[in-house]
């Protein structure tokens, strides 16, 4: 079946670093979209991506397609400790179903 | 306000109880689902819904029961089957299918000793 590997499990950062996370899917996919959870909340929408190559960016957070559309990265410029929390990918393709990946939790140290 | 609530925030149960939990949204989206997060992991997908009174099973289906009879409603019964029920469990709803991006509930939750 469709899986989603998401790397790394865990980064922790100081204030003012970058932070990159990547996910790869086994198979091709429509979409997909990034979400964020706060320690004891619940997963927050943020961004969806649907076009092979595409880049989308959000004040800090740029997110990119791959070409291919098996894979896609999030990546953080200068990070903050509001950024503290887990990054999950999500990606829809063929299992008809949204598959997420394992996330990676960020910590940003002051 | 317009969102999705999950109700309780914790559950206590003993082995061997059936246990409900409740999901209502108000935002009329026609998707409804069901995730389970356990440490470390990401969202796995019990059962979710396109439409009133059609759901369809996810990844961990087993032991666990679901019903679609109004299009707010998605209450979900984790039965005495489910091996291993203590979780943190998500209800989210979408406009129209996988393809739209999900609103998440607050969660649940449960223990089972």
């Amino acid at each position: 079946g469709q899986q989603v590997m998401q790397i790394p499990q865990y980064q922790h950062v100081q204030e003012g670093e970058d932070f990159t996370t990547y996910c790869n899917s086994s198979t091709t996919l429509s979409n997909i979209q990034w979400y964020k959870q706060r320690p004891g909340g619940h997963p927050v929408f943020l961004i969806q991506l649907v076009k092979s190559g595409e880049v989308k960016k959000q004040k800090r957070l740029t997110f990119q397609f791959g070409e291919a559309k098996k894979n896609s990265s999030l990546h953080i410029t200068a990070t903050q400790t509001t950024d503290v929390g887990t990054y999950f990918c999500a990606g829809a393709g063929s299992a008809r179903q949204l598959t997420f990946g394992s996330g990676t939790q960020l910590t940003v140290l002051p | 306000d317009g969102g999705i609530t999950q109700s309780p925030k914790y559950l206590f149960r003993k082995e061997g109880q059936n246990v409900t939990l409740s999901c209502e949204q108000n935002l009329n989206h026609d998707a409804m689902y069901w995730y389970r997060q356990d440490p470390g992991q990401g969202l796995r997908l019990i059962y979710y819904s396109q439409i009133v009174n059609d759901f369809q099973k996810g990844d961990i289906a087993e032991g666990y029961s679901v019903s679609r009879e109004k299009k707010e409603s998605f209450p979900l019964t984790v039965t005495s089957a489910q091996k291993n029920p203590t979780a943190f469990y998500l209800c989210a709803s979408s406009i129209q299918d996988y393809n739209s991006p999900l609103h998440f509930g607050n969660g649940t939750r449960l223990t089972v000793t």
